[in-house]
């Protein structure tokens, strides 16, 4: 079956830190990629996605890479704020014979300090 | 206007008792979605539907129901409520295309007591 592992947080940075969030997967078919972002009390908002190897989806200063030969699609931003603290998802699209269905990561949470 | 909305967002009852929560999209999608996120933050689906035809059972207990009476509606019905259903319910939706992202509600926070 699908898979997301994402890197346990919480991750704690200073205000213009650089960010890494590492996510790999498994999949058994040709998924697209995905992140989402949910910011205390509200519900999970696209931040990026990309459907094919090589694709890079960028957002707000945040980018990632779909690596097929790795299997990974790291988060990146090169200075973060405080209101980029959040719980971020990594999250893959597989659609088979059941359907289309989004497979999560376990989210992780930054905490983003002035 | 929002684009998924589902309510209510917060929920309270008793344990034994039968709560719904309701769902609308004015995305024009084909399919929507029940998730379930636990108090780790862990985010599971739980049902789909397509074009109001039940496509996805996520090995959920029989006391929750979902029920589409056209595809830009998704309740969600539970029976019997248990301690272990409080969770947040996030409701969304998308094309039927795997390319294509989904789009959330706020989310419906269930307490049971």
């Amino acid at each position: 079956g699908n898979s997301v592992t994402q890197m346990e947080g919480p991750v704690t940075l200073s205000e213009e830190a650089f960010l890494t969030i590492n996510c790999t997967y498994t999949a058994t078919g040709y998924p697209s990629l995905f992140w989402y972002v949910q910011y205390p009390g509200e519900g999970l908002q696209l931040l990026l996605k990309a459907t094919k190897a090589d694709d890079k989806g960028s957002n707000k200063g945040f980018e990632a890479t779909y690596r097929k030969e790795t299997t990974s699609f790291h988060l990146e931003k090169g200075s973060v704020q405080v209101s980029d603290s959040a719980v971020y998802f990594c999250a893959l699209s597989d659609h088979g014979a059941a359907g289309n269905k989004l497979t999560f990561g376990g989210g992780t949470r930054v905490l983003v300090k002035p | 206007d929002t684009a998924v909305s589902q309510t209510p967002k917060y929920l309270v009852t008793q344990m034994g008792n039968d709560k719904s929560i309701k769902c609308e999209q004015n995305l024009g999608h084909d399919t929507m979605y029940w998730y379930k996120q636990d108090s780790k933050k862990f985010l599971k689906i739980m049902f789909s539907y397509n074009n109001k035809e039940l496509i996805i059972n996520e090995t959920v207990p029989n006391r929750f129901s979902p029920k589409s009476p056209d595809k830009a509606h998704l309740n969600l019905h539970i029976n019997s409520l248990e301690l272990g259903d409080s969770a947040v319910y996030f409701c969304a939706s998308s094309q039927e295309d795997r390319r294509t992202e989904a789009f959330f509600g706020q989310g419906t926070r269930l307490t049971v007591v």
